[in-house]
């Protein structure tokens, strides 16, 4: 049963970069594409882009000119950046993973992590 | 970007009824050349993170009970739980995966009466 974890700073200044990590677990990354989407409290889901096993990327328009998601094959972990981050930004964050076969049907899921955008 | 628009915002349901949301796409979501509609639906309970339950419009994910059940083509869907379990309560999400990026519905949320 693949697992996913998120983990990073819970606060991040207005302007400053939005660095999380999701780990995976009891499976390889080296299938599979891996997505961010995030979940401003109490409101809907966004998703913010993918990297697929080989490494190719795909990002939400909305938010194509500050965010990069990697992989890294040799952690089993796949990662987010924001960059320019404002208080809109704050939000739960997932990641997610989906077969290749279906890149955007979501079936492995993290438990989220709460990034807010304060000074 | 293809919006998404679920009615209605929230129902209440009692135990052992019917509960029944639609989800509308600004344009359509099928697939001519395969006759697949790319239309999934998600259960989010409070505190966790989403569990896709229905994929391709009407197809069930593995282990999700028979109670759920998808349907509609083109613009118009449909998600039905067919008898209200108290496990149910929870807002439910259409997504649409036919065009990039994929989009969300703006959820409903399902209560007991």
């Amino acid at each position: 049963q693949v697992q996913l974890q998120e983990s990073g700073p819970g606060l991040v200044k207005p302007s400053e970069t939005l660095s999380l990590t999701c780990t995976v677990s009891g499976g390889s990354i080296n299938s599979d594409y891996w997505s961010w989407i995030r979940q401003p409290p109490g409101k809907g889901l966004e998703w913010i882009g993918y990297v697929s096993y080989t490494g190719s990327t795909n990002y939400n328009p909305s938010l194509k000119s500050r965010v990069t998601i990697s992989l890294d094959m040799s952690k089993n972990h796949f990662s987010l950046r924001l960059r320019s981050v404002t208080a809109a930004d704050t939000a739960i964050y997932y990641c997610a993973g989906a077969p290749d076969r279906d890149v955007y049907n979501f079936d492995h899921w993290g438990p989220g992590t709460l990034v807010t955008v304060s000074s | 970007d293809i919006v998404m628009t679920q009615s209605p915002d929230s129902l209440a349901v009692s135990l052992d009824e019917r509960a029944t949301i639609n989800c509308k796409s600004s344009q359509s979501v099928l697939y001519s050349s395969n006759n697949k509609n790319y239309l999934a639906w998600y259960q989010q309970k409070p505190g966790q993170p989403p569990r896709l339950l229905i994929s391709w419009a009407s197809i069930r994910e593995s282990g999700v009970p028979d109670r759920f059940s998808g349907s509609g083509s083109g613009t118009d869907f449909t998600f039905t739980i067919s008898s209200l379990q108290t496990e149910d309560v929870a807002v439910y999400y259409c997504q649409q995966y036919y065009g990039t990026p994929p989009t969300f519905g703006q959820g409903t949320k399902v209560e007991i009466k």
